[in-house]
């Protein structure tokens, strides 16, 4: 069964790179049938989608975090990546991973979510 | 493209809780229903407009036709109380949106 866990830095300074990390175990990230997706969630707000990466390199950004955003899969470690530049307080979130079959389809299964904070 | 929830819907115990989600020619395209309770990560409840994942009750179902989606829940119970967000993909723009979502709060 496949499983998600978020790994990062809790707190990242204004203006620096957020990264994160997606560990994926009981399944493998370079398999075809799968897209690995980031999403996030501002404090009492909804979920807002960051983007998707395919497998074999696709990758889809949300129109207004496309200039400072960044998804990328690392097969040896079994691990796809977030990397959000020029941070500010509005971008303090709890950053979900999860996975989705199809392009078009559904996440079927998320992590847990880390919380980063944008605070100097 | 943009798709509209309710902010909240009440219900009582064991009536029915209809949460739509609205959006142009919304018929055209597969929905998600994603249920999310405080301080956890959202569960898939309903895919592909209609389809139920294993292991989600049979209270829930949804449908759509025309610019509406509808997440229904059946026989409403405490523990349905949460966050409800709809969800498609948009081509050919190629990008996710989700829904506001909706709290359904049980009287």
């Amino acid at each position: 069964q496949l499983q998600l866990q978020e790994s990062g830095p809790g707190l990242v300074k204004p203006s620096e790179t957020l990264s994160l990390t997606c560990t994926v175990s009981g399944g493998s990230i370079s398999s075809t049938e799968y897209y690995w997706v980031w999403v996030r969630q501002p404090p009492g707000k909804g979920l807002e989608w960051i983007g998707t990466i395919y497998s074999r390199g696709n990758t889809y950004y949300f129109p207004s975090l496309k200039s400072r955003v960044a998804i990328s899969v690392d097969t040896s470690k079994n691990q796809f990546s977030l990397k959000l530049s020029s941070v500010t307080a509005a971008d303090t979130a709890v950053y979900y991973c999860a996975n989705s079959g199809t392009l078009s389809g559904p996440m079927d299964v998320w992590g847990r979510g880390t919380t980063v904070t944008v605070s100097s | 493209y943009v798709l509209t929830q309710p902010p909240s819907v009440s219900v009582a115990p064991g009536e029915t809780a209809r949460i739509t989600c609205g959006g142009d020619n919304i018929e055209t395209k597969s929905v998600h229903w994603y249920q999310q309770k405080p301080g956890q990560a959202p569960v898939l409840v309903i895919h592909f407009d209609v389809d139920r994942p294993s292991g989600i009750p049979a209270r829930f179902s949804g449908s759509n036709s025309g610019n509406t989606a509808t997440l229904t829940i059946s026989r409403v119970e405490a523990g349905d109380e949460a966050d409800y967000y709809c969800q498609l993909w948009e081509s050919p723009s190629d990008h996710v949106v989700f829904g506001g979502g909706t709290k359904l709060t049980v009287l």
